[in-house]
Parts: C-alpha cells; structure tokens; sequence
C-alpha cells in the first residue's frame, strides 16, 4: 500500500522562484489536507479540501495555493518563495473530514528557501 | 480561542523506565482525541485516539492515554520504553463542528538512554 505520496522529499528554492509540492493517495480518501511543521509550533494547517473540486483555507493560507482536480491528487503551490515558507510540509488525507477521523500523513517535503 | 498545549518540549527516560507524556486542551466541549507519533524523517502515525466511552484506551507499541475530563488532559503513557521508541510525540484535537479543526499541539521529543 502506497497511502500518502509526496514529492520531492527535499528542495532548495531561492528567493521569488515557484514550486509545486505534489501529493497522491490511493485509499480514495474524500479529506485531504497540508500543514507545515515549524519548531515548537507543532503542524499548522494551510489550506484543505472535502472532495475534488473544493478546496478551503486553513490557518496559515497566505504565500500558497491549492486545487483538487481529483480525488487522488492535492497539489500545493508556492506562487513566489519566501524564507519564511522555509519548513517542512506535510500532506494527510482521511476518509471524511472533521475531527473524528485518523489522519494518514505522508512522508514530507523539507523546504529551504535562500 | 482552542489550543493544545504540551508542557514538556523534551523528555529523557532510561530505557525500561516507565513514561508519561501530558497534554491539556483548550475547548468548550469534549473534542475528539488524538496522540501521533513521528519517528525522525518520517511523517505522523496514529497511535491511539479517543472518542467516548471508556476513558483509558489503548494503543500501538504498547502506549495508553486516559482522558480526564475534569482535568482537560489525554496524557500518553507507557509502563517500559524501549529505544525505539524515541521520536516526537504530538497530542492533537479534533472539533466536532467543523472540517477544519484538528488542532495539533506544539510536540514532545522523547530521547531514550539506552
């Protein structure tokens, strides 16, 4: 079983330039959502999505932007990198949103922006 | 305004020795219960979760939370660590009302002596 599938598992952005972080699973999961996870702030999330085609803002939204074409995939974009977007992101998907469901995350993307 | 709080950032236990990791929420009402585990390069696995009904649970690898409502506490605990075990520790929350509300606290790093 695949589950969660990001990718890259690193990347160096510079100043400006844009990027897309991919994301996939196959365990036709309805909820899919990113967070980013800074030192001693645990996981913040930045945008989510209930289904293909609806997407949302989550806590910390500004500097990306997502869409959902389907049910498998859940992109995230960074429009125009800054070093504060330095982190390490994570993509999760459950079955159904709302509180009441484990979440299942994928590896991560550790990004640096210089 | 909900929240989760870790107390301790980092935990150092001798191998053998039990283990007990707190964490205190923030919500008007009972939320829905979560510890993940993140294992150094990896993304978060769930351990254990709570919902209702009996107010210790248990997990994988051995761990157990209980609830205490009159606290706003799910502590995780475990009677013998292993060195495996070392790794971050993540209480979260879900809310009942809204898609969007899975709190994640700020972590606990568990180091183990061997």
């Amino acid at each position: 079983n695949a589950g969660v599938t990001q990718t890259p598992k690193f990347q160096v952005l510079k100043t400006g330039q844009s990027m897309t972080l991919q994301c996939a699973q196959d365990m036709n999961h309805e909820y899919m959502s990113w967070y980013r996870q800074d030192p001693g702030m645990g996981l913040r999330l930045i945008h989510y999505s209930v289904g293909a085609g609806i997407t949302d803002q989550g806590e910390v939204p500004n500097g990306y932007n997502v869409s959902r074409s389907t049910t498998e995939d859940f992109p995230l974009r960074l429009l125009s990198a800054a070093p504060s977007q330095t982190s390490v992101y994570f993509c999760a998907s459950s079955l159904i949103g709302g509180g009441n469901t484990e979440a299942f995350f994928g590896q991560g993307t550790r990004l640096t922006v210089v | 305004a909900q929240s989760v709080t870790q107390p301790d950032i980092h935990i150092t236990v001798s191998e053998g020795a039990s283990l007990e990791l707190r964490c205190n929420y923030s919500y008007g009402a009972t939320p829905y219960l979560f510890w993940y585990v993140q294992s150094p390069g990896q993304g978060l696995q769930l351990l254990l979760k709570y919902f209702s009904g009996d107010t210790l649970v248990q997990g994988i690898k051995g761990f157990e939370a209980e609830f205490k409502r009159s606290q706003s506490s799910f502590n995780l605990r475990k009677p013998s660590v292993h060195w495996s075990d070392a790794a971050e520790y993540f209480c979260a929350v879900g809310l009942k009302t809204s898609y969007d509300k899975v709190i994640f606290g700020p972590g606990t790093s568990l180091s183990v002596i061997p």
